[in-house]
């Protein structure tokens, strides 16, 4: 069965400064990969997906992600951070027509 | 074109009364999903329904949960005897077909007193 880890539950970063939030997912024939954005009270929004093609994927808001096969990752960077980037980012894998989901990780700023 | 709506946005019960949830889909879907967040979790995948069909509800508790999407109306999330455990967050998602691309509604939140 599929799953997906993400590794730090908490990422504190100051702002402006670059961050990682690293997902790893179990291995499979064909990989479908998301990544959510859910601000404090607030719904879920997808904020970068990977179907097929190249395998670094952008956002409007400046984020990216980067699927490799090799190491089973689809980690998600920001080169410089903002303050409304304060919210948790979920990453998940579709399977069997459900998202698998890793736990969530809380992106905090530090002004 | 509207999104996916869910309503109520928040629902009070105490623990042994009925808890309905409602979720229209995206105009044009007919794929429904429903996964629940319970309180410092990620998501899991509770049910997943087309039309007047059920296709898979393996992560539905066996117990008290049910669910249903007729041909007319909204999809149905119903939690009968609420206990405390049941307090989540309850999102639905649809999609246009059996797509990995699936689009979540707000959320529910469900708080047993």
């Amino acid at each position: 069965a599929q799953s997906v880890t993400q590794l730090d539950s908490q990422v504190p970063v100051f702002e402006e400064a670059p961050v990682e939030l690293r997902c790893n997912y179990s291995s499979s024939v064909s990989v479908y990969l998301f990544w959510y954005v859910q601000y404090p009270n607030q719904g879920l929004q997808l904020l970068l997906k990977y179907l097929s093609g190249s395998t670094l994927v952008e956002s409007i808001n400046g984020f990216e992600a980067e699927f490799n096969k090799s190491q089973t990752s689809f980690h998600l960077r920001k080169p410089s951070v903002h303050i409304s980037d304060t919210a948790e980012y979920f990453c998940a894998v579709y399977s069997n027509y459900q998202l698998i989901w890793g736990a969530g990780t809380k992106l905090i700023i530090k002004p | 074109n509207a999104g996916v709506m869910q309503n109520p946005r928040h629902l009070v019960r105490r623990r042994g009364q009925e808890a309905r949830l409602r979720c229209s889909p995206m105009k044009g879907h007919s794929h429904v999903y429903w996964y629940r967040q319970l309180p410092e979790e990620g998501l899991k995948f509770m049910v997943y329904l087309q039309k007047e069909n059920i296709i898979d509800e393996s992560g539905m508790p066996k117990e008290r949960f049910s669910a249903e999407f007729p041909k007319e109306g909204p999809s149905i999330l119903r939690i009968q005897q609420v206990v405390r455990g049941d307090s989540a967050a309850y999102f639905c998602a649809s999609s246009p077909g059996r797509s990995p691309e699936q689009f979540f509604g707000p959320g529910t939140r469900l708080t047993v007193l």
